[in-house]
């Protein structure tokens, strides 16, 4: 079955990065693009952007150029997305996700268990 | 950028209830929109995609329908699961792929 596993929590300082894996087995890895949505608490979902696990391109949401770089690591089935200069209103959730199908690209269907990023001085 | 905005933003209702919840974008979409329900502490689950097709599992209460800039979300007979919050999720092809969500819909218990 598809999995999703996700590391553990961070605690980060404002200023510093973070960088999140998302550990996927039960499925051929670079056939599906890897999202990576966020949830601060309390609050709404906010997609961050994309990698094709195939070619590593990427694509990311306009608020997070510059600060936001996601690899992968074919070897091992593993996609990270690493956030830097982090500030406060960083403290989110941080969810990889996956398509339910290879052709429907932009949709989520399976989610990791979501790795909670606490940034505080 | 397309913005996504879901109507009634808070919803009381009780089980058996039918449940209508809209979301309309700035601009067209054509059918590139998807429904999400999320409970507290989980991540979310995927209903419909691509409008008004339901995703493997889901149960058939629920159902998609719109096109363009309204789109709607209906649960025919609310059941004690569906208590949850509610998101739709659209994609803007143009000038690069762009995913937005809706500022969801939280379903309570009346």
């Amino acid at each position: 079955q598809v999995q999703l596993v996700q590391s553990g929590a961070e605690v980060k300082k404002p200023g510093a990065s973070v960088k999140v894996s998302c550990k996927a087995s039960g499925y051929t890895f670079t056939g599906y693009y890897m999202h990576w949505v966020r949830q601060a608490p309390g609050q709404g979902l906010e997609w961050m952007g994309w990698i094709n696990p195939n070619s590593g391109g990427t694509n990311y949401a306009q608020k997070f150029q510059g600060r936001v770089t996601m690899t992968r690591d074919t070897s091992i089935s593993t996609a990270y997305m690493e956030l830097s200069r982090l500030r406060s209103d960083d403290t989110a959730v941080y969810y990889c996700a996956r398509p339910p199908a290879p052709s429907l690209v932009y949709y989520f269907d399976y989610w990791g268990q979501g790795t909670l990023v606490t940034v505080s001085s | 950028d397309i913005q996504l905005t879901q109507s009634p933003s808070f919803l009381s209702a009780s089980v058996g209830d039918r449940v209508t919840i809209t979301c309309r974008a700035s601009q067209g979409i054509s059918s590139y929109l998807a429904w999400y329900q999320q409970k507290p502490g989980k991540a979310p689950k995927l209903l419909i995609y691509a409008a008004s097709t339901l995703q493997s599992g889901v149960p058939s209460r629920f159902s998609g329908s719109g096109s363009g800039t309204e789109f709607t979300l209906t649960i025919s007979s609310l059941q004690p699961e569906d208590f949850a919050t509610y998101y739709c999720q659209q994609l803007n092809s143009y000038p690069r792929p762009r995913i937005t969500f809706g500022p969801g819909t939280k379903v309570d218990i009346k």
